[in-house]
């Protein structure tokens, strides 16, 4: 079975300072690629997503994601983080043959200190 | 404005007794999903709806109960056969159940046991 892994469980930076999440998933095909925030008190927001093509996608909010088919890794990043980038990360991986399932990840809470 | 609804926003059960969460989508959409968020696990898959009149268990469906008569509704019953029900419930919808459709989420039910 499919599976995500979020090394990183809860991460603390200061204002202005980079941010880089890691997401490792185990499947050996084709797979489209989520990460997920959730703010405090809000839903679930898709922050950008990887289906083909050039494997650095550029989200909202000024955040990006490589994709590293060899490493099986889709990190999160942004060069400058703001306070109002506190919330929860969720990567979130399904396979691109027939009808799957999308996995998530257990999510890393990001803490940005003003 | 389009989105999915899900109400209540607390629920409370008290020991024996099935409740009821509904989820209501006027996004169009045809697949809908119930997932059960808790601290440090992600995301876990409970039932999912690929058409209206059809549905299939996720991974943790033992204990639930779902039904979809309406294109727009996919309401889930935790029943007394759940013996951890504590948790937050969350809905989602994508247009079809393709694997490169990303789903949209409500802002989800917190269930608790009296």
């Amino acid at each position: 079975a499919q599976s995500v892994s979020q090394h990183n469980h809860h991460v603390i930076l200061s204002e202005a300072a980079s941010l880089e999440l890691g997401c490792n998933y185990s499947y050996g095909g084709t797979v489209n690629l989520f990460w997920y925030v959730q703010y405090p008190g809000q839903h679930l927001q898709l922050l950008l997503k990887y289906f083909s093509g050039d494997p650095l996608v550029k989200g909202i909010k000024g955040f990006e994601a490589e994709f590293i088919k060899s490493k099986f890794s889709f990190n999160l990043r942004k060069p400058s983080v703001q306070w109002s980038d506190t919330a929860e990360y969720f990567c979130a991986v399904i396979p691109n043959t027939g009808f799957q399932k999308l996995v998530f990840g257990t999510g890393t809470r990001l803490l940005v200190s003003p | 404005d389009g989105g999915i609804t899900q109400s209540p926003k607390y629920l409370f059960r008290k020991e024996g007794q099935n409740v009821t969460l509904s989820c209501e989508q006027n996004l169009n959409h045809d697949a809908m999903y119930w997932y059960r968020q808790d601290p440090g696990q992600g995301l876990r898959l409970i039932y999912y709806s690929q058409i209206v009149n059809d549905f299939q268990k996720g991974d943790i469906a033992e204990g639930y109960s779902v039904s979809r008569e309406k294109k727009e509704s996919f309401p889930l019953t935790v029943t007394s056969a759940q013996k951890n029900p504590t948790a937050f419930y969350l809905c989602a919808s994508s247009i079809t159940s393709g694997n490169n459709q990303p789903q949209h989420f409500g802002d989800g039910t917190r269930l608790s046991i009296l």
